[in-house]
């Protein structure tokens, strides 16, 4: 059960987008819609932001947002804010290996 | 107010047993729970999960060593993890699963594996 793969790092400048990606296999994200992205600061639990691939829980900004296409999803983070500046984590149902999550991406409000 | 509390030893013998149990307050425990761990300065693991049913699921690469167990009458999730090694040493977090995903994480407990 292999790590979904993310790019280590994304950065962009205050009120930018920017949008990390999670490539996985038909076995986990291209096999269902059920991609979920956390965010987690330093010393903190992760904070569900995505789940379903596309849907926003309760009291996450609209600036988050998610898409998929086959094999790999997107969290593109619009207008991007200080507060925004962490590591995220994708995260993919698998059938009957359970879940597995991401590599994880550093995002850096420069 | 909801709140998940994670609690343990926090220094565990290597070839001995984590054990660590989740206080589960302000939502039904009729839900799926799961464990994620992270070692330091690393990325996020699903360990495996449990419905109050009493259904468990685990990561395979560590499905012979943990046992994930409920007791409804304290709202508490626990985790045991066999024969520990030092690759065992992360932060354990318990975490609701809804609609495949985690909503719900608690603040989370260190767990050095060391002799």
């Amino acid at each position: 059960q292999s790590a979904l793969t993310q790019p280590p790092s994304a950065s962009g400048s205050p009120g930018q987008s920017v949008t990390i990606s999670c490539t996985g296999t038909s076995r986990d994200v291209g096999g269902y819609d059920f991609v979920s992205w956390y965010q987690q600061h330093p010393g903190k639990a992760p904070k569900l932001m995505i789940y379903e691939d596309t849907k926003r829980p309760s009291g996450v900004p609209d600036r988050f947002s998610g898409s998929k296409s086959v094999n790999t999803a997107s969290l593109t983070v619009s207008g991007l804010q200080a507060e925004d500046e962490a590591d995220y984590y994708c995260s993919s149902f698998a059938g009957s290996l359970g879940y597995v999550f991401g590599s994880g991406t550093k995002v850096t409000v420069l | 107010q909801v709140h998940l509390q994670e609690s343990g030893p926090g220094l565990v013998q290597p070839s001995g047993t984590l054990s660590l149990t989740c206080d589960v307050s302000g939502v039904s425990i009729n839900d799926w729970w799961s464990w994620v761990r992270q070692p330091p300065g690393k990325g996020l693991e699903w360990i495996g999960e449990m419905f109050h049913s009493g259904t468990t699921n685990y990561n395979p690469s560590l499905k012979s060593r943990v046992t994930i167990s409920m007791d409804k009458s304290k709202s508490q999730v626990s985790l045991r993890l066999n024969s520990a090694t030092a690759a065992d040493t992360a932060v354990y977090y318990c975490a609701r699963g809804i609609y495949h995903a985690f909503d719900i994480w608690g603040q989370g407990t260190m767990v050095t594996v060391s002799s």
